[in-house]
């Protein structure tokens, strides 16, 4: 049982392509986080959001670009990307009072292959 | 800057086998301590979690507890089930939304 969802849980894109991963939340969180996972390496934190309000971008290039228009639904559009790029992109939601007891709740992931 | 550190595995246990899992951090002030669990294709579920020293996290027959003295945060199972089969990973918050995670245990239970 999950109370963020993430769409599509694959994708396979060219380089050139356009495309957008969409992440949901039923939990009534006010904090959304976008995270990247490649294999050896601990997550990567790319994006946070705060009450729609980025507030964390985590030296990202600009081929990945962020939405967020409600604080229940967060967006990550992706552009021009490269075969780096493949990885698991993992969507997390949180009450977002930015205490050190807040809790982040993930999704399932997209998991992403650039060609 | 903060920093958690775990062994990458994997680690190979036969079914019913005590699991421990090491976990050691660095952090200035008091940090909140997680486990969470990712199964094959999945995401990360929170397993556990202690928000302050000497508290017990536990849930699923996992435990940790959280030592300030030795800035450690190890989980343990007393007997582990094929379906733990996952990767574990360690976790911080100091806070301001800002969660610093280990590299990942992969456990693989064999019957």
């Amino acid at each position: 049982e999950t109370g963020v969802t993430q769409t599509p849980r694959h994708l396979v894109m060219g380089m050139t392509n356009k495309k957008s991963l969409k992440c949901e939340q039923h939990l009534g969180h006010n904090a959304m986080y976008w995270y990247k996972q490649s294999a050896k390496k601990p997550l990567e934190l790319m994006f946070v959001y705060n009450f729609k309000e980025q507030t964390e971008n985590n030296s990202v290039p600009s081929r990945f670009s962020p939405e967020c228009p409600n604080s229940s639904h967060l967006f990550l559009h992706l552009h021009t990307l490269q075969p780096e790029d493949s990885a698991l992109y993992l969507c997390a939601s949180s009450q977002g009072n930015g205490g050190d007891t807040d809790t982040q709740y993930f999704g399932p992931g997209t998991r992403l292959t650039v060609l | 800057g903060d920093s958690v550190t775990q062994m990458e595995g994997p680690v190979t246990l036969s079914e019913e086998a005590f699991l421990t899992i090491n976990c050691t951090y660095t952090a200035t002030g008091y940090p909140s301590l997680f486990w969470y669990v990712q199964y094959p294709g999945e995401g990360l579920q929170l397993l556990l979690k202690a928000t302050k020293a000497d508290d017990k996290g536990s849930n699923k027959g996992f435990e940790a507890t959280y030592r300030k003295e030795t800035t450690s945060f190890h989980l343990e199972k007393g007997s582990v089930q094929v379906s733990d089969s996952a990767v574990y990973f360690c976790a911080l918050t100091g806070g301001y939304q800002k969660v610093t995670f280990g590299i990942g245990t992969k456990l693989q239970v064999i019957p």
